[in-house]
């Protein structure tokens, strides 16, 4: 079974700064089942980033996503206010189906 | 507007048996493969079950294998997870979440229902 290990754990930054957020796999995966998701407190899960690189409807282009094979990226090019979330990275697989990783959360400094 | 609304969540005894729903509104399931994805806590994401836009295929975590089964109802728009034998640690917060047949990714979810397992 891969394992997503997301880092790092918690980013303490302020509105406007750069935001990198990453996630690595235990083994390669295809860039095809890699996506990434916002989730604020009390909120579900919402799709940022799909097939690694592409924004889901709606999503603001301050959010891009890269990487391949182990290791992917999620890049908050200025944040906003409203940036302020934990954010998930997760895979398409076999068994589970659907595997997530542990979450960084990015609150503010 | 897209959504999905989830029901049926509540406290339960250890043991006992929960039904959830999940109707889709604005939009039909029938093209969407769907999932139960929860999250315990102060817990992170964990996907719990999935079912294919017809049924055909069904898949569930170690977690719930033995215990849950997915179904649905495309006439209805509605998705469902009967969960039995319940344990606390299946307290959590459950939602349902779609994915496009042939995507790797789920791009609609509800809101979610809140499962407690207690006595």
């Amino acid at each position: 079974e891969i394992v997503l290990t997301q880092s790092p754990g918690t980013l303490s930054l302020s509105p406007g700064e750069r935001a990198t957020l990453s996630c690595r796999a235990s083994q390669s995966v295809s860039s095809s089942y890699l996506a990434w998701y916002q989730q604020k407190p009390g909120q579900a899960p919402r799709l940022l980033i799909y097939a690694a690189s592409n924004r889901a409807t709606g999503i603001p282009d301050r959010f891009s996503g890269s990487g391949s094979g182990t290791d992917f990226t999620l890049t908050i090019s200025r944040l906003e206010p409203e940036d302020f979330a934990v954010y998930y990275c997760q895979q398409y697989g076999n068994s589970p189906l659907f595997i997530f990783g542990p979450g960084t959360k990015v609150d503010i400094k | 507007e897209a959504q999905l609304v989830e029901s049926g969540g509540g406290l339960e005894q250890p043991g006992g048996s929960l039904r959830l729903s999940c109707e889709a509104f604005g939009f039909s399931l029938r093209t969407y493969s769907m999932n139960w994805v929860r999250q315990a806590p102060g817990k992170g994401l964990e996907w719990v079950s999935g079912i294919s836009s017809s049924s055909t295929t069904k898949w569930y975590a170690d977690s719930v294998k033995g215990r849950f089964t997915v179904s649905r109802d495309n006439a209805k728009n509605s998705l469902y997870l009967q969960m039995n034998s319940v344990r606390a640690e299946d307290t959590a917060v459950y939602y349902c979440a779609g994915r496009g047949d042939y995507y790797y990714h789920m791009d609609v979810w509800g809101k979610g229902t809140t499962v407690t397992v207690s006595s």
